[in-house]
């Protein structure tokens, strides 16, 4: 019955590699998120989608792209994978894009790029 | 623009004593405000959140806020802190400008001395 689902949940690869990571939730959610959480544990939004279309997309590096094949989905692919990459990358999905509904956050995908 | 400022980086109390997280925040829209804790190596969690309802806020596990407008403050208050309480707590404020914007801000990390 897990609401936010991610894998894997730890990845570990070489610089130059092209990786991706899966996100689902159940929860019948119309919008989702990918987070990335630095080693201060800052989070920083970079992606938002609402029903399947792109709402938010912060300042992050074309190399990383979303994909949101239905709107229980949301997929973050990387490429060229750099050392700085390396962090926690959380999911999330909230009802509705409106501001005055809280998130609810998948376990997070540990990602370590050597 | 808005922006969120958690005022201690960590805050260490001893078990069975009151906990006081502090958190400000700017919006140049009426705002949504929430509280997550994220306990080690886990996603994050809804504590409580503030909507533009009650301005006193309670959440799970004893955890309660009060949204002061005056003073743009929304501190976290706990009457007794508990050993599982150790965790990091984010405060978060979020707007619709079209869309929903978050802005998280940078997390206290709270120990519980037995």
């Amino acid at each position: 019955d897990t609401a936010v689902s991610q894998t894997p949940k730890y990845l570990v690869t070489q610089m130059g590699n092209d990786k991706s990571i899966k996100c689902e939730q159940n929860l019948g959610h119309d919008t989702m998120y990918w987070y990335k959480q630095d080693s201060k544990k800052f989070l920083k939004i970079m992606f938002s989608y609402n029903n399947k279309e792109l709402i938010i997309n912060e300042t992050v590096p074309n190399r990383f792209s979303p994909k949101s094949p239905d709107k229980a989905h949301l997929n973050l692919h990387i490429n060229s994978l750099e050392l700085g990459d390396s962090a926690v990358y959380f999911c999330a999905s909230s009802p509705t894009s409106a501001s005055s509904y809280e998130q609810y956050f998948g376990p997070g995908t540990r990602l370590t790029v050597t | 623009a808005q922006s969120v400022t958690q005022l201690d980086s960590h805050v260490s109390v001893s078990e069975g004593t009151p906990v006081l997280l502090r958190c400000n925040y700017s919006s140049s829209y009426s705002p949504s405000l929430f509280w997550y804790v994220q306990h080690p190596n886990k996603g994050l969690q809804l504590l409580l959140k503030y909507t533009s309802a009650a301005t006193l806020v309670k959440g799970i596990n004893g955890f309660e806020a009060e949204f002061k407008k005056s003073e743009t403050s929304f501190h976290l208050t706990k009457p007794s802190a508990h050993m599982s309480d150790a965790a990091e707590y984010f405060c978060v404020v979020s707007v619709s400008g079209g869309y929903q914007k978050v802005t998280f801000g940078t997390g206290t990390k709270l120990q519980v001395i037995p």
